[in-house]
């Protein structure tokens, strides 16, 4: 499996800014995602981060808020913008497998745990 | 939209003893994951089952690819205090999405 890699690992921010989170891949991976899991719950995507394109972004996110880059197949980075208390989350980054089944597993990266004054 | 219901939410047992949860859902899943998450850190893949009916070891931990494909169960035997965690199942649908269950906090009395 890859080796994920995220940056930085925790972070307390005040209201209304905003923080990029970077997420570094030890491979070339053709799919990237970003996850959010709030206090004591389970885990949400965000978006897949698409390479030389846009990302796609699940029901209930938007690219205002969540401005994700993926400049090369190693790299790729959320920034979640105008911060308030309710985005207190961990946020994960996964990359998908490569056992070349038609459904992979994915590998999650450890996490950014984001605290919002 | 498509959820899993797992269960139990948390359980609370002896090191030693063996440890069975499971995952439901109304929707078919192509693959099964069983993830553990230990406290600051991200989620790592213990087993995936990629056909149904598809019984998978691995060390202690034996899941199973339910035969209709709404379900999986993880068990672990002989529970040992590193095995303290939360547990959750994972779903891959026809849209190759993940979808994660709510999980399963182990907890082990010393």
């Amino acid at each position: 499996s890859a080796v994920i890699s995220q940056k930085p690992s925790r972070d307390i921010c005040q209201r209304g800014t905003s923080l990029t989170i970077q997420c570094q891949v030890d491979s070339q991976v053709t799919m990237m995602f970003w996850y959010r899991q709030q206090p004591g719950q389970s885990l949400t995507l965000i978006a897949t981060a698409n390479q030389g394109s846009e990302a796609t972004y699940e029901s209930g996110f938007v690219i205002d808020k969540f401005p994700i880059s993926r400049p090369n197949l190693t790299f790729s980075t959320l920034t979640v913008s105008n911060m308030s208390p309710e985005d207190s989350s961990i946020y994960l980054c996964s990359v998908e497998g490569t056992s070349g089944r038609a459904y992979n597993e994915q590998f999650f990266g450890p996490g950014t745990r984001l605290t919002v004054l | 939209g498509q959820q899993l219901n797992q269960s139990p939410q948390s359980m609370f047992i002896q090191e030693g003893e063996d440890v069975s949860m499971n995952c439901t859902s109304s929707s078919i899943f192509n693959t099964w994951l069983w993830y553990k998450q230990d406290p600051g850190e991200g989620p790592v893949l213990l087993i995936a089952l990629y056909k149904a009916g598809e019984l998978t070891s691995n060390g202690r931990l034996t899941a199973q690819f339910g035969i209709t494909r709404k379900d999986s169960f993880l068990n672990i035997s002989a529970s040992i205090p590193s095995d303290v965690g939360i547990y959750f199942c994972a779903g891959l649908n026809r849209d190759a999405k993940i979808i994660f269950g709510k999980g399963t906090r182990l907890h082990i009395l010393p």
